[in-house]
């Protein structure tokens, strides 16, 4: 897979936006960056995937440079529920195998 | 929506017993994957399966670990001879079919090894 690298925390007010960056540098031009979550224990969840143009959703969007060699997600208007490790992932080409390699994602912290 | 369930919630077992944690797939997906999670540590890919048959697997997923898909909708997980390094969350993952790497994953079983 393709690595990424995350600082390994932000915080952000409630109400306002989160902004997490993630660099993935070694990117190939097929390759897409996703985007899970996980909340304490729970299983990660899916939040959103992107190719080259920037992507919105009912969660969050995408912004992806034009080299692709970063990414933005952004959570318009955070919660305390938001509260998680948010990891950035580029998967090798979808195929039969197409697992997802973790890394130690970023720990968002969203305060009162 | 659609979603992943597993079953059990949590379980714990005496060590060298066997266990079999099980998933319940999206219908209709056909790319089935097993995760674990070390307290405090990276999630980390064990296993994935296509086809009734294994796609690839881990360095973590020795001879003690099988997987099998027993009918249409289950997914199972057995550990033959459980360790206590073991202890771990386990995550059933599924995805639709190529061309998408979306995985979605259950809420995770909780094994305690003792």
């Amino acid at each position: 897979d393709a690595k990424t690298t995350q600082p390994p925390s932000m915080d952000c007010a409630e109400g306002r936006a989160a902004n997490l960056p993630c660099n993935h540098s070694t990117i190939s031009g097929n390759e897409y960056v996703y985007w899970y979550r996980q909340i304490h224990s729970q299983g990660p969840q899916y939040i959103i995937h992107g190719l080259k143009n920037n992507e919105t959703n009912e969660m969050a969007s995408l912004i992806i440079t034009e080299d692709r060699k970063s990414s933005t997600l952004i959570l318009p208007h955070a919660t305390l529920r938001d509260t998680a490790v948010y990891y950035c992932i580029v998967p090798q080409s979808t195929g039969a195998n197409s697992k997802l390699t973790f890394g130690k994602g970023i720990t968002l912290s969203v305060r009162p | 929506e659609p979603e992943v369930t597993q079953t059990p919630s949590h379980q714990v077992t005496q060590m060298g017993q066997e266990v079999i944690l099980r998933c319940v797939p999206i219908s209709n997906h056909l790319y089935f994957y097993w995760y674990r999670q070390i307290l405090g540590q990276k999630v980390e890919f064990l296993v994935s399966f296509y086809n009734n048959e294994i796609s690839e697997k881990s360095e973590i997923f020795d001879d003690q670990f099988s997987v099998e898909r027993p009918d249409g909708s289950n997914f199972t997980l057995k550990i033959r001879s459980t360790k206590l390094e073991d202890s771990a969350m386990y995550f059933c993952a599924s995805r639709a079919r190529a061309g998408t790497d979306t995985q979605y994953f259950g809420p995770g079983t909780r094994l305690t090894v003792l």
